[in-house]
C-alpha cells in the first residue's frame, strides 16, 4: 500500500490529452513540493517535473504539473507512442516516519 | 555530466547482508546541497525509498527498513554504499542509487538483486 494514491492505469489515443492524479495528506503533498517521474519499460525512473510544476531539463512542454492542497496532477498533451510508460508521483513526508514517499505508479497506455 | 553506477553481487543468500556500491562521476559527493540515497523496485511493483545520507553523516531511513539499513558515504572514493542485513526473498528487487534534495533528481541505471539460496 503506497502512501500516495494514483490510478493504476490511464489510456489515451495519440494526440489526446491525459491527466494522472496523485492524492496524499497534509504531512506529505500538503506540506512539500511534488515531483513526477517517468519510467519507460526496462529503464530507470527519470525526473519529469519537480517543485510541483517545473519541468526538468530537456522535458518538453507537453508535460505539466500542478498541485492543490493535498493532491497533485500530471498532464500530458499531444500524447505520443513514446510516452507509454509508468508514471510515479513523489514527495517528502514530514510525519514521524519521514522520508521520500511515492505513489503506486500509473501505467499510461497509448491506444 | 553526472553519472551514477551501481555495482555488487546479483545474488545474495537469505539471512546474509546485501552490499551494493554506487560510484559517482561528473560530480562531487561532498556537496552540501545533495543527499545520496537508495530506492528499490520489487518485480512488477512500485518504487520504495530505502534511505539517504549526506556526506556530513546525516541520515534518513525508511522506518520499515531502518533496523537493517546503513548508507555510508566515502568521500575519498566519491562513492556511497548500501548495507541491508538479514535479507529475505522479499528483498529481491532492482536497486537504484540516486542523488537528491527532497526527492531523488538523478538516478543510476539500477542493479538487479535476487535473494535465494
Amino acid at each position: 500500500q503506497s502512501v500516495l494514491t494514483q490510478p493504476p492505469s490511464v489510456s489515451a489515443a495519440p494526440g489526446e490529452k491525459v491527466t494522472i492524479s496523485c492524492s496524499g495528506s497534509t504531512s506529505n503533498i500538503g506540506g512539500s513540493f511534488v515531483s513526477w517521474f517517468q519510467q519507460l519499460p526496462g529503464t530507470a525512473p527519470k525526473l519529469l517535473i519537480h517543485s510541483n510544476n517545473k519541468r526538468s531539463s530537456g522535458i518538453p512542454d507537453r508535460f505539466s504539473g500542478s498541485k492543490s492542497g493535498t493532491s497533485a496532477t500530471l498532464g500530458i498533451t499531444g500524447v505520443q507512442a513514446g510516452d507509454e510508460a509508468d508514471y510515479y508521483c513523489g514527495t517528502w513526508d514530514h510525519s514521524l516516519s519521514g522520508g521520500v514517499v511515492f505513489g503506486g505508479g500509473t501505467r499510461l497506455t497509448v491506444l | 555530466q553526472l553519472l551514477l553506477q551501481e555495482s555488487g553481487p546479483g545474488l545474495v543468500k537469505p539471512s546474509e547482508t546485501l552490499s551494493l556500491t554506487c560510484s559517482v562521476s561528473g560530480g562531487s559527493i561532498d556537496s552540501t546541497s545533495y543527499y545520496w540515497g537508495w530506492i528499490r523496485q520489487a518485480p512488477g511493483k512500485g518504487l520504495e525509498w530505502i534511505g539517504s545520507s549526506y556526506y556530513s553523516g546525516s541520515t534518513s531511513y525508511n522506518l520499515s527498513l531502518k533496523s537493517r539499513v546503513t548508507i555510508p558515504v566515502d568521500t575519498s572514493k566519491n562513492q556511497f554504499s548500501l548495507r541491508l542485513s538479514s535479507v529475505t526473498a522479499a528483498d529481491t528487487a532492482v536497486y537504484y542509487c540516486a542523488r537528491g534534495t527532497m526527492v531523488p533528481d538523478f538516478w543510476g541505471q539500477g542493479i538487479r538483486v535476487t535473494v535465494s539460496s
